[in-house]
């Protein structure tokens, strides 16, 4: 089944211990991006990738690290979580980067930093 | 820089009605993408409907169809026939040509009254 896959799907943490939020598609899609969701903000742009060994960062890129060094792969670090951190995360992928390519979105993932 | 802005945080209706939700951007581009993402309590992204700017004919699927006015920058999405299992938050979203993101809206949340 063609699909973005995350993990965890649910973490509490504490400020300062480091994490990573993986994410890997099956799709051989070229582009992938990370959001975050967050109440009455809709969803936003932390980091994105076009290929492998390219990224480049979204709008609300500070306290998140993130590396693509295979095609499929597209971890989220954040090397000192804060509670504003909190929030919930969307790894997404589509064939290109033309606007015309659908995203696929995985499930999601939970963050609580306290 | 492109906004999405969905004025109506909440929204309900009767089950087996119709129910318009609302949505308007702002970019300068005349070339662009505009989608409708339904969130369910499973907080999976689901890709709804999808209108490029260059067609004049409204984008329909099903029981879902929008109303693109490219002039007024509005974009709303109709559900007829409303079902349970439409309650969801909708958000409204922009891309343009090359760019490397989605542009979401604030999200809209519907319930369905049986």
């Amino acid at each position: 089944e063609a699909q973005v896959t995350q993990n965890p799907r649910y973490l509490i943490t504490v400020t300062g211990k480091k994490l990573t939020v993986t994410c890997s598609q099956n799709m051989n899609h070229e582009y992938m991006s990370w959001y975050r969701q967050d109440p009455g903000l809709g969803l936003r742009q932390i980091y994105y990738s076009m290929n492998v060994e390219v990224t480049d960062k979204g709008d609300v890129p500070e306290g998140y690290k993130v590396s693509r060094k295979e095609k499929r792969n597209f971890p989220l670090i954040l090397e000192s979580p804060s509670p504003n951190q909190t929030s919930l995360y969307f790894c997404a992928s589509s064939p290109g980067v033309s606007g015309a390519n659908v995203l696929t979105f995985g499930a999601g993932s939970r963050l609580t930093v306290l | 820089a492109q906004t999405v802005t969905q004025s109506q945080p909440e929204m309900s209706v009767q089950e087996a009605e119709t129910v318009t939700l609302s949505c308007t951007y702002d970019t300068s581009e005349s070339d662009y993408y505009l989608f409708w993402y339904k969130q369910p309590p499973s907080r999976q992204m689901i890709l709804v409907i999808r209108q490029e700017a260059y067609k004049q004919q409204n984008a329909t699927e099903n029981r879902f169809s929008v109303n693109f006015q490219k002039a007024a920058k509005s974009f709303s999405l109709k559900i007829s026939d409303s079902q349970l299992g439409d309650a969801a938050m909708y958000f409204c979203a922009y891309r343009s040509p090359a760019a490397q993101k989605l542009v979401f809206g604030q999200g809209t949340r519907l319930t369905i009254n049986p």
